[in-house]
């Protein structure tokens, strides 16, 4: 079984320039989060899908970052513009459905680096 | 809210002795408890959880974790250590309360296992 894919793997921008991670999870997982990784800490939930419609983003800075996941699948999250303090690794996960006890399953995550 | 605490930023064992990998949480309702493993420039890979039953709760590659809920601990244990196994393990939690509740994770300890 496939795992959850990341594009790109790595990431260097200058600030104020705007980047776009893209994620595909594991077949027919129906759940989709989006973590972000500072170096030395652990990951932290940005925004979680279930389908297409978004369960919860109360750690998103809406002000410059954006996710969707058309067609319940696929998903791209934005940064628009990028700081400084953006640079981390972006993981993408997924789980067969939304229970607080399913297990997620992560990508290799895209390393961004803003200059 | 819940949290993870990782008291150990790293461990060092010798290859062939036993490892343990500590974590304490706090959550208001039944905890859910996992264990992932993140190598170099790689995404996180799930080793195990528990949700409910048996306190002893065994996953990938020989590791083993025991719940103990009167210490609100969740320690991450492997009766002989591989070099192999040197990466940063990460602990999280989650409220096993009814509704969406977030994974959170612990800042991670790096384990060494020396030759």
């Amino acid at each position: 079984e496939a795992g959850v894919a990341q594009s790109p793997r790595y990431k260097i921008i200058e600030k104020r320039q705007s980047v776009a991670f893209w994620c595909n999870p594991i077949s027919g997982h129906a759940t989709l989060y989006w973590y972000q990784q500072i170096l030395g800490q652990g990951p932290k939930l940005l925004i979680q899908f279930q389908n297409n419609g978004v369960v919860d983003d109360s750690q998103l800075p809406k002000d410059r970052f954006s996710a969707e996941r058309l067609k319940g699948v696929d998903s791209t999250l934005k940064i628009q513009p990028a700081k400084l303090e953006d640079s981390a690794v972006y993981l993408c996960a997924s789980s067969l459905d939304w229970g607080n006890s399913d297990t997620q399953y992560f990508g290799p995550g895209t390393r961004l680096t803003v200059l | 809210a819940q949290s993870v605490a990782q008291p150990e930023d790293q461990v060092n064992v010798a290859e062939g002795n036993p490892l343990t990998v500590k974590c304490t949480y706090s959550v208001s309702g039944n905890p859910y408890l996992f264990w992932y493993v993140q190598y170099p420039n790689r995404g996180l890979q799930f080793l195990l959880k528990y949700i409910t039953g048996d306190n002893l709760v065994k996953g990938s590659y020989g590791f083993e974790a025991e719940f103990n809920k009167s210490q609100t601990s969740f320690h991450l244990k492997k009766p002989s250590a591989l070099v192999s196994d040197s990466a940063l393990y990460f602990c999280a939690v989650r409220d096993g309360n009814t509704g969406f509740q977030k994974l959170v994770f612990g800042t991670g300890t790096r384990l060494l296992v020396s030759p």
